[in-house]
């Protein structure tokens, strides 16, 4: 299974951005989906696990989707703000391999 | 509260190897599995293996095997990453992190850097 993330995307503050999730060479809807967010210097820490479920603390603007027709994952970001502005990672298994997308950029303009 | 600690920074010569120390607290030790991840400078997280703290039994990445030993001890509730032969490209940050199942990594500990440097 290998995962492909689009490497930015970028939003207005207030906006809504949704950063894609895209399996090949397995399905990506056989096991669960995670998103996590790194700001520059820090840990990463979870926005979303087992696909849409947000940990506590986590602002209800995180969202998390999985759309089995593309065999893809998405993290949808409303009401953007400067905050959110940070490298955002899925990752899955296959077979109890792990596997993380190759991290997406957010820009807040 | 659950941490997960690492061992301080490391600098190695290409051909060396490193043993980056994990020491959980918080939790128990052996009900949750411990993944190895890191990230190159500028570069996206890589998964590199875990562990079954319980039974010792492991996994690793494929590009990893054979170069990279995961450990645990039970009584000190910490996990050990060993990576043999290193060379420039393994600088990077090693992480440990606790698998809250099924394959959510969390937390994260504060992360190893490790320079490999002739």
């Amino acid at each position: 299974l290998m995962l492909t993330q689009p490497h930015s995307v970028s939003g207005s503050p207030g906006k809504t951005v949704t950063i894609s999730c895209t399996g090949s060479g397995g399905n990506i809807v056989s096991n669960f989906v995670q998103w996590y967010q790194q700001r520059p210097g820090s840990v990463p820490t979870t926005v979303i696990h087992e696909d849409i479920k947000r940990p506590s603390g986590v602002p209800d603007r995180f969202s998390g989707s999985i759309d089995s027709s593309s065999n893809s994952a998405s993290l949808t970001i409303s009401g953007l703000t400067t905050e959110d502005e940070a490298d955002y990672y899925c990752q899955s298994s296959d077979n109890h391999y792990q596997v993380f997308g190759g991290g997406t950029k957010l820009t807040v303009l | 509260q659950v941490r997960l600690v690492q061992s301080g920074p490391e600098v190695r010569k290409p051909g060396a190897s490193v043993r980056v120390s994990c020491k959980t607290s918080g939790y128990t030790f052996t009900g949750y599995y411990v993944h190895w991840v890191r990230q190159a400078p500028g570069q996206g997280l890589e998964w590199m293996g875990w562990i079954n703290p319980n039974s010792g039994a492991t996994k690793y990445a494929v590009k990893f095997q054979g170069r990279v030993t995961v450990t645990r001890d039970t009584s000190m509730r910490t996990a050990y990453m060993e990576l043999r032969r290193l060379t420039s490209d393994d600088t990077a940050v090693y992480y440990c992190t606790r698998d809250r199942t099924p394959s959510w990594f969390d937390p994260w500990g504060q992360g190893t850097l490790v320079t490999v440097s002739s």
